[in-house]
């Protein structure tokens, strides 16, 4: 089942921009993930946030999570080429070890 | 140092016939390991979790099958592939709960002719 969802599915901006992804999710987590997947490879883990956290940073990246809305960001700072990438944020739902669901992803292109 | 390795990196099987994919890791002991399926363009699938040797979990019922005969090395097999199975198989570890992440192979293709 899918649990979190990506918003927007595609985004493209201009290298030097910064990019904003969304993530809404269902059930009480213990944790939220974001990871990262180039085309045709495996992914990358990029940084996770607590569900007793609200803001956390790791170089470039901003994640932020709402636990009330059921809602997490993440921000890229002034984006790269070598950003491009398709972006997915996954849930440790509460009280199921660890069981990670994933989103649909959001699909960036940042152009040079 | 802690790795996955996950083969072949791609595959072609015709309907009907069996399949095997392998997944092991490096530099850890009692990992949870994890099969997902990613459709194109879409998100990541659960179909089976390990905690342990011989226990697997099955989220989504279908002809696929997963064991878990050695502590480090989880299988994904199925009898006869249908054209749905078509997709990529990406096998991940993580310890202990999920505060460190999921470590993810590199992935299989696989296409279903």
């Amino acid at each position: 089942s899918q649990q979190g969802e990506e918003d927007p599915q595609a985004l493209s901006i201009q290298e030097g921009e910064n990019a904003t992804m969304n993530c809404s999710y269902k059930t009480s987590i213990n944790n939220l993930q974001w990871y990262r997947q180039n085309s045709g490879r495996g992914l990358v883990h990029l940084i996770l946030i607590r569900s007793n956290e609200r803001e956390k940073h790791s170089g470039r990246l901003r994640v932020t999570l709402d636990t009330s809305k059921k809602s997490s960001s993440l921000l890229i700072t002034a984006s790269r080429a070598a950003d491009t990438a398709s972006y997915f944020c996954a849930t440790g739902p509460y009280n199921q070890g660890g069981k990670l669901i994933f989103g649909q992803g959001t699909e960036l292109s940042v152009k040079p | 140092s802690q790795t996955i390795h996950q083969w072949p990196a791609t595959l072609v099987q015709p309907v009907g016939s069996p399949l095997s994919l392998e997944c092991t890791v490096e530099g850890t002991s009692n990992p949870n390991l994890y099969w997902y399926r990613q459709a194109a363009g879409r998100g990541l699938q659960l179909l089976f979790y390990s905690v342990g040797i011989g226990q697997i979990s099955s989220e989504v019922p279908q002809n696929l099958s997963a064991s878990r005969p050695q502590d480090r090395q989880f299988i994904l097999s199925s009898k006869k592939l249908l054209l749905s199975d078509s997709g990529f198989y990406l096998c991940a570890w993580s310890v202990g709960d999920t505060a460190g992440g999921y470590t993810f192979g590199s992935g299989t293709r696989l296409t279903v002719v």
